[in-house]
């Protein structure tokens, strides 16, 4: 096990609706990521948080944010649902030492199981 | 030009077989390498790192080559619990894999029969 949870396991919301997803990062992890996984695609970057700071985003419009709190644990909301946001949702979890550090290994945690109806 | 390119297979193998992967990245600034192992309906688990010297983890090979800018898994003496989707993933950016993230392949699906 990583370490890394995720809340909540599932999800079902209709078109329009907002929805907050939630993700604790391993003890000692300073940096969390998120990704979109579709049905039968790899994890895409959606945006990566470090000391509370977005420091990074792929290519997702803004209705998708998050945010990182002091504890390191991180929350993607994705308002104005579309049927496309259907997906997994994965955090993972890194130690970072800086914004220009070398990388480190991100963990994943279980995801979240998104379907828009 | 897809960032990530792998065949999606399916390839299906016997118990015991040697079975190689391959993908293609397009970035020839990216900065590290990885595989990793995705089983139904979980999260993707990291399998190894790759390096260009090539590394080895037990009965699974990774190689990085990046004239050609293309990397390798080797998984032999296959098991049954090998079956799953492997990931190629490459970090374009190196810095804290913060500004571009990971970049996936949409993953090779492998299926080990008895």
């Amino acid at each position: 096990e990583t370490g890394v949870t995720q809340s909540p396991t599932h999800l079902i919301k209709t078109r329009g609706q907002q929805v907050t997803l939630r993700c604790s990062s391993q003890s000692g992890h300073n940096t969390v990521s998120w990704y979109q996984q579709a049905l039968g695609q790899g994890p895409q970057f959606i945006f990566q948080y470090y000391r509370e700071e977005e420091n990074g985003r792929g290519n997702f419009p803004p209705r998708f944010s998050g945010l990182q709190f002091p504890n390191y644990s991180s929350e993607l909301n994705v308002n104005a649902l579309e049927l496309d946001d259907s997906a997994l949702y994965l955090c993972a979890s890194s130690l970072v030492t800086g914004r220009l550090a070398p990388f480190e290994t991100q963990y994943f945690g279980p995801g979240t199981r998104l379907l828009v109806l | 030009r897809k960032e990530v390119e792998q065949d999606p297979g399916p390839f299906n193998v016997p118990e015991g077989a040697t079975v190689a992967f391959n993908c293609t990245y397009s970035n020839s600034a990216s900065q590290s390498f990885f595989w990793y192992r995705q089983d139904c309906r979980k999260e993707p688990k990291l399998l190894m790192s790759v390096y260009s010297s090539g590394n080895e983890d037990g009965r699974f090979t990774a190689q990085l080559n990046r004239a050609s800018q293309y990397i390798s898994l080797l998984i032999r003496d296959s098991k049954l619990s090998d079956s799953a989707t492997y990931l190629c993933v490459v970090n374009p950016s190196g810095a804290g894999g913060g500004a571009d993230g990971l970049t996936f392949g949409k993953g090779t699906h492998l299926i080990i029969q008895p």
